[in-house]
C-alpha cells in the first residue's frame, strides 16, 4: 500500500529557503503512471497546489509561485523534494505531498499526512 | 489563476441531501472534465471523493455524486449522515499544466 511521508524543518526564518522531502513507500517515483505533487494549506484556509513533477524530470508549477519553487526527485532514495525560496509569513502552512495520475486530470488520489512549516524569526 | 468559488458553508439535517457548488471559468471547470472533490476532517489530510466530475474512487459511498454544468461543478451528498460533517474542496485542471482548488465549504449536519 502506497504511503507518502513529508519531512523537514518545522520552522524557517523569513527570506530563507523552505526545504521539504516526501518519502514514498509501497510504490516507485520512477513509475511512468504517476506524477508527484505538493499542495499547501495555510492554517484555517484552503488548499493551494504548489507544483508537480514526473519521473522524467518534467516539472509543473503554480504560476503564482513559479519564481520561487523547485521540485525535484531522487530515485535512489525514492523521494521527491520541494524548495521554496525567499519565504515570508504568508508561506506558513501545512505542506502535503501527493500522488496523481496526471497534471491534466487534476486529481490527487494519495496524500501524505502533511507537515506544518512556520515562517518566523 | 484564481481559486474556484465555493460557498463558505452549507448545512442539512440527517437523511437530507445537500449540494455544494464550485464555480470557475471556461478556462478551468468549464473547459475540462477534470473536476475532483475532497473531504477533509480537522487535522487530517484531504481524501478524494469524486474525480473526473462524476467518478467515485473505490470505497466512496454512492451517496456522493458529482456533476457539472457550464462553469459550475457540484457535489451532492444524499442521505446525509453525521460523519459527513467536514470541509469539502473542489479542484480542477486549469490548462497549461496547472491545477486550481476551491476555497472550501464547511458542511454542518444539523
Amino acid at each position: 500500500q502506497l504511503q507518502l511521508q513529508e519531512s523537514g524543518p518545522g520552522l524557517v526564518k523569513p527570506s530563507e529557503t523552505l526545504s521539504l522531502t516526501c518519502t514514498v513507500s509501497g510504490g516507485s517515483i520512477s513509475s511512468s503512471n504517476y506524477y508527484w505533487g505538493w499542495i499547501r494549506q495555510p492554517p484555517g484556509k484552503g488548499l493551494e497546489w504548489i507544483g508537480s513533477m514526473y519521473y522524467s524530470g518534467s516539472t509543473y508549477y503554480n504560476p503564482s509561485l513559479k519564481s520561487r519553487v523547485t521540485i525535484s526527485g531522487d530515485t535512489s532514495k525514492n523521494q521527491f523534494a520541494l524548495e521554496l525560496s525567499s519565504v515570508t509569513a504568508a508561506d506558513t502552512a501545512i505542506y502535503y505531498c501527493a500522488r496523481h495520475p496526471s497534471v491534466t486530470t487534476g486529481y490527487f488520489h494519495q496524500w501524505g499526512q502533511g507537515t506544518l512549516v512556520t515562517v518566523s524569526s | 489563476q484564481s481559486a474556484l468559488t465555493q460557498p463558505r458553508s452549507v448545512s442539512g439535517s440527517p437523511g437530507q441531501s445537500v449540494t455544494i457548488s464550485c464555480t470557475g471559468t471556461s478556462s478551468d471547470v468549464g473547459g475540462y472534465n477534470s473536476v475532483s472533490w475532497y473531504r477533509q476532517y480537522p487535522g487530517k489530510a484531504p481524501k478524494l471523493m469524486i474525480y473526473d466530475v462524476t467518478k467515485r474512487p473505490s470505497g466512496v459511498p454512492d451517496r456522493f455524486s458529482g456533476s457539472k454544468s457550464d462553469n459550475t461543478a457540484s457535489l451532492t451528498i444524499s442521505g446525509l449522515q453525521a460523519e459527513d460533517e467536514s470541509d469539502y474542496y473542489c479542484c480542477s485542471y486549469a490548462g497549461n499544466y496547472t491545477v486550481v482548488f476551491g476555497g472550501g465549504t464547511k458542511l454542518t449536519v444539523l
